[in-house]
């Protein structure tokens, strides 16, 4: 079975400075989708960026990137510039391309990451 | 487009009595699905759904059930409540080809 770890409870990260949350998984699929999400004080569940295991080159989103590692299994999110709305939980998930049939996504734990002015 | 709707957004129960939480999409998506988040553990998939007609088992059905007569529609049915159900739940969808969810508000539900 697949499984995602986080395993940084809690980051904390000066304004303007980079961060890097980390997330590790495992998986016997070569094809599958990585995301991270993002879940601020409102609850709201926000997607921040997604990764294509098929895809070498890694995906940017405006200030935020990802170092997708598939030999090592090793999906982390760079946030660059960080500003005081990047304060939330973060979440790394997993997703199956579907050729084993399954639909279903698995999360991390999360990492709590905090801005400080 | 409204997205993804729950009801109610608050609710406390008491031991043993039963409710459904309610979940909408106005994207025509075919993928639904509902977790729970609680602390420490993430989100946990309870039931999910590939198309109206059709439902599946996550990793903690035990104590739910689900249906999806339409594809607007996957209520979340709690049949005797308890309060390991405590918990705050997410209904998501997405459609066939774009793999990222979509996520509603949440419902925190309290069980005394």
């Amino acid at each position: 079975a697949q499984t995602v770890t986080q395993s940084q409870p809690e980051m904390s990260v000066q304004e303007a400075e980079t961060v890097t949350l980390s997330c590790t998984y495992d998986t016997s699929e070569s094809d599958y989708y990585l995301f991270w999400y993002k879940q601020p004080p409102s609850r709201q569940m926000i997607l921040v960026i997604r990764q294509e295991a098929y895809k070498q080159q890694n995906a940017t989103e405006n200030r935020f990137s990802v170092n997708f590692q598939k030999a090592a299994k090793s999906f982390s999110l760079k946030i660059s510039d960080s500003q005081l709305g990047d304060a939330a939980m973060y979440f790394c998930a997993y997703r199956s391309a579907g050729t084993s049939g399954t639909y279903k996504y698995i999360f991390g734990t999360g990492t709590r990451l905090k801005v400080l002015a | 487009n409204a997205g993804v709707t729950q009801t109610p957004k608050f609710q406390v129960l008491k031991t043993g009595q039963s409710m459904t939480l309610q979940c909408a999409q106005d994207m025509n998506h075919e993928y639904m699905s509902w977790y729970r988040q609680d602390p420490g553990m993430g989100l946990r998939l309870i039931h999910y759904s590939v198309g109206a007609g059709i439902t599946d088992q996550g990793e903690v059905p035990n104590g739910y059930n689900v249906s999806r007569s339409t594809t607007e529609d996957f209520p979340l049915r709690l049949l005797s409540a308890a309060p390991s159900q405590t918990s705050v739940y997410f209904c998501a969808s997405s459609p066939r080809i774009v793999y990222e969810q979509y996520f509603g508000p949440g419902t925190r539900l309290t069980v005394t």
